[in-house]
This record gives structure tokens, sequence and C-alpha cells, in this order.
């Protein structure tokens, strides 16, 4: 089936840095890929809906300077969580549509965020 | 603004029972209701996914859904204790829209 690579799976990085996040589809091109964050015991919460080649739509309540969404091509979307705080930490998922398969949606494996 | 709502529980089904949960949604224009299992850290997997009245069956999982009445469940036949997770329903519009979760229900298959 299809499958969404999500790196790095775990990351750890110093409160004031910035982290880099990349989701990529390998075996489909997603025109349209979606990133939510999952704080422990709670559900997926929708941060943003990343569209190839214009700019993201941000979830209200998400700060688009914060999370900065970039999707160059029809296979890579990059979340980047800028001045990186410890209320940051979370567990960040991506997934993909995929239109040839009736806009199915696959999730990427997770990214595990600590900032510290 | 969309909803999806599910029991949170826990809750607890003897091994080779039937575990039954349920999820209703807000919105009449959704179109596709999936459900997914997600085991403590890490990502959901989808488990069966619906889009018409009915249900639909695959292997000990049956999804029922009832659009008049915003209403979708997941049975599990002769559940097994790997089983237990988290069950999240997701709904869907049209379109590339993305999906809608509910919190999810903890599941526990007890030996």
């Amino acid at each position: 089936g299809a499958v969404v690579s999500q790196h790095p799976s775990r990351v750890i990085c110093k409160s004031g840095t910035s982290v880099k996040i990349e989701c990529r589809s390998l075996d489909f091109q997603a025109t349209t890929m979606f990133w939510y964050r999952q704080f422990p015991k709670q559900s997926l919460m929708l941060m943003a809906t990343s569209n190839e080649g214009s700019k993201a739509t941000y979830e209200q309540g998400v700060e688009k300077d914060k999370f900065l969404i970039n999707h160059a091509s029809l296979t890579l979307s990059t979340l980047t969580v800028t001045s990186a705080h410890p209320e940051d930490s979370s567990f960040y998922i991506c997934s993909a549509s995929d239109r040839g398969h009736g806009n199915t949606i696959y999730f990427g494996e997770g990214s595990w965020l600590t900032v510290v | 603004q969309k909803e999806v709502e599910q029991n949170s529980g826990p809750l607890s089904v003897p091994e080779g029972a039937i575990a039954s949960l349920n999820c209703t949604y807000s919105d009449r224009g959704s179109q596709s209701f999936f459900w997914y299992r997600q085991y403590s850290g890490k990502s959901p997997e989808l488990i069966m996914s619906i889009y018409s009245n009915g249900d639909k069956e695959d292997g000990r999982f049956t999804a029922q859904l009832n659009k008049a009445s915003q209403y979708v469940s997941l049975l599990i036949r002769d559940s097994q204790p790997s089983d237990s997770a988290t069950y999240l329903c997701a709904v869907k519009g049209g379109g590339a829209d993305g999906l809608t979760f509910g919190k999810g229900t903890h599941l526990i298959i007890q030996p």
C-alpha cells in the first residue's frame, strides 16, 4: 500500500532553536498533506493543511509564523518549529492524501519532539 | 465546527468476545468515515473505511454507518489481547479535506 515516511522519528532540541520535520510520500504524489499534533493521552489535532505550490492553511489557534510549512514538491512537505519552547514538545504526525485512490489519507510514522 | 464524539473508555472486553465501539459526528455533509487503531506512542493505522450506509466487513472487523443518525460503529469479533489500543473515529468531507478525529476509545482486551 501507499507509504508516507516521516523524519526524524525522534528529536531533542534546545529551547529557542528551530527544528525541521520532513514528510514524504514514497509511491504517490500528494498535492495535499496534513500536519497533526498529539499531546499525551489526547486526540490528534489538525494544525495545518499543506498544498503543493501554495501557502498552507492553518487551523484556528495555530501560529503560522511559529510552525512554518513548506510543500515544495508533490512528494515532500516540511514542518519547521521555530523558536521552540518546552510546551511545543509533542508527537507531530503528517499525513498525505492520495488523489489516485479516492483521496485516501495515509499517515507517516510520527515525530516525537522534545524541547529542553 | 465539525465534531466527532467518542466515549473515551476504557472499554474492557474479555478475550474472544465482541468489542463494540461507537462514534457520532456533527457534520451532515461528511462523506467518508474511518476507524484507526493507535498503539501508545505510535502513529494511527487505518483499520476500516466506510462510505455508504450499512455494514462493511473485513476479517474480524465490521464497520457500520447510519448517515441519518450520524452514527458510525466498529465491531471487533473474537477480540484478542493484541487488539488492545486506542481506536480513533475519523470523518472527512469531500475532496481533499483533512480528517476530523474523535478523542478515541481506549479498548482493553482482558486475557
